[in-house]
């Protein structure tokens, strides 16, 4: 166990309608990640929050949406949903190595998402 | 951009068959390179961070190496329960990006 939570685990829904993933971090993690996992493309980062900011995207459709809450916990927001948005969606938070050189992301369980 | 390479994509070996498994990298600095274990349907778990090259890292029939270009999941004497999907990741040295750029992995299945 991670220490990472996930809600909700399964999520079945129909095309062009909305959803919202939810994350707590490991406890004293400032930083969250999202990444989405589908069989053809491997794990891809979403974004990352940092504190309650947005620290970094990467290919985040304009579709999706995220943010940290002041309490730390995230939510992952998919709207207008598409049959290729079928993935599973993971959060990962990090904490500083003693070096302080890097953070290692723990991964929480992951949402698995079906549209039909 | 970063980009990770692994292979095989799959690997079958025996009970006891030690094997390595590889991960390229091209990234315009690294800041660290990540092994992750995955089981089907799970979140990845994380088994070694390498920062640079010629540093080992080991956790029981694993041990992981770094070169400047590349690293190897060594792995001996597996056993059944060593089955799994192993990643790599790459973090880039550009401050406030911590993002992981991910290989898509090598399918380990162990026979016993």
């Amino acid at each position: 166990d991670s220490g990472v939570t996930q809600t909700p685990k399964h999520l079945i829904t129909a095309t062009g309608q909305r959803v919202t993933l939810r994350c707590s971090p490991r406890s004293g993690d400032l930083s969250v990640y999202w990444y989405q996992q589908s069989l053809d493309q491997g794990l891809q980062f979403l974004i990352q929050y940092y504190n309650g900011e947005e620290r970094a995207k990467g290919n985040i459709l304009e579709r999706f949406s995220a943010q940290q809450f002041p309490d730390l916990h995230s939510e992952l927001n998919l709207s207008s949903l598409e049959l290729g948005d079928s993935a599973l969606y993971f959060c990962a938070s990090s904490v500083r190595d003693r070096g302080g050189v890097t953070d290692t992301q723990y991964f929480g369980p992951g949402t698995r998402l079906t549209v039909l | 951009e970063d980009q990770v390479t692994q292979s095989p994509e799959a690997l079958r070996l025996q009970e006891g068959e030690s094997s390595s498994l590889n991960c390229s990298y091209t990234v315009s600095g690294l800041r660290g390179l990540f092994w992750y274990r995955q089981d089907p349907g799970k979140g990845p778990e994380f088994l070694f961070t390498l920062y640079s090259a010629g540093e080992e890292k080991e956790k029981e029939r694993l041990k992981a190496t770094l070169t400047k270009k590349e690293s190897f999941l060594h792995i001996t004497a597996p056993k059944p329960e060593d089955s799994a999907t192993y990643l790599c990741a790459v973090q880039p040295t550009n401050f406030g990006n911590e993002k992981l750029t991910f290989g898509t992995g090598t399918r380990l299945t162990i026979i016993p």
